[in-house]
């Protein structure tokens, strides 16, 4: 069964970069999985940032970027906000109309 | 403005039925795959189930495949989940969403929660 992970956990600094990943746990996430990010704060639904790898849905800020790195993709927030301190959860698509969202990574940002 | 609100949800026996609905505004609904996604309490998202405009395809995650149908009504702007067979481990915030072709969801209702409990 494939599994997609994600960091547990990750902290940041108010106005810094951090980088979070989603992986597969057996060979490597491409465009063809179409990965897309959701934040979800503490009793609040989730809200889609980026779909397919790198398109930011409406409203969503550009201090939010989606893309490849490596064998994984990623999500990229530049200058970090109090606000932004979230779960962050990645889909892939696995085809066959199948997704799967990761664990999930719980944001502090400090 | 889109809108997405469910409802349906409630406390039900193990082994017993539920049908949660999704009420769509501000938007064509009729043009939108649409999916459900669960949240079980302290966990993660799981996606269940999700269905192409016209309903000819229909898609669900091993767990609910033979037990949950979902389905459309797109005269009514109206998205279900009928759930059979609940079992414990189906207790969740159940969360109707608009899709983004058929790869992901770009917007979501608030949820309903569905407890599955003796």
């Amino acid at each position: 069964q494939t599994v997609v992970t994600q960091e547990p956990s990750f902290s940041v600094s108010p106005g810094g970069t951090v980088t979070l990943t989603c992986g597969l746990s057996s060979g490597s996430v491409s465009t063809s999985y179409y990965p897309s990010w959701y934040q979800q704060t503490p009793g609040q639904a989730p809200r889609t940032l980026i779909y397919s790898t790198n398109t930011r849905s409406s409203g969503v800020p550009d201090r939010f970027s989606g893309s490849i790195l490596g064998n994984k993709a990623a999500l990229t927030i530049t200058g970090a906000q109090a606000d932004d301190e979230s779960d962050y959860y990645c889909m892939l698509y696995l085809g066959s109309g199948i997704r799967v969202f990761g664990g999930g990574t719980k944001l502090t940002v400090v | 403005e889109v809108q997405l609100v469910e409802s349906g949800g409630g406390l039900v026996q193990p082994g017993g039925s539920l049908r949660l609905s999704c009420a769509a505004s501000g938007f064509i609904f009729s043009s939108y795959w649409m999916s459900w996604v669960r949240q079980a309490p302290g966990k993660g998202l799981e996606w269940v189930a999700n269905m192409k405009q016209d309903g000819s395809e229909k898609y669900y995650v091993d767990s609910a495949k033979g037990r949950f149908t979902i389905s459309r009504d797109n005269a009514q702007n109206s998205l279900y989940l009928q759930m059979d067979s609940l079992r414990a481990e189906d207790t969740a915030v159940y969360y109707c969403a608009r899709d983004r072709g058929y790869v992901a969801t770009d917007f979501w209702g608030q949820g309903t929660l569905v407890t599955v409990s003796s």
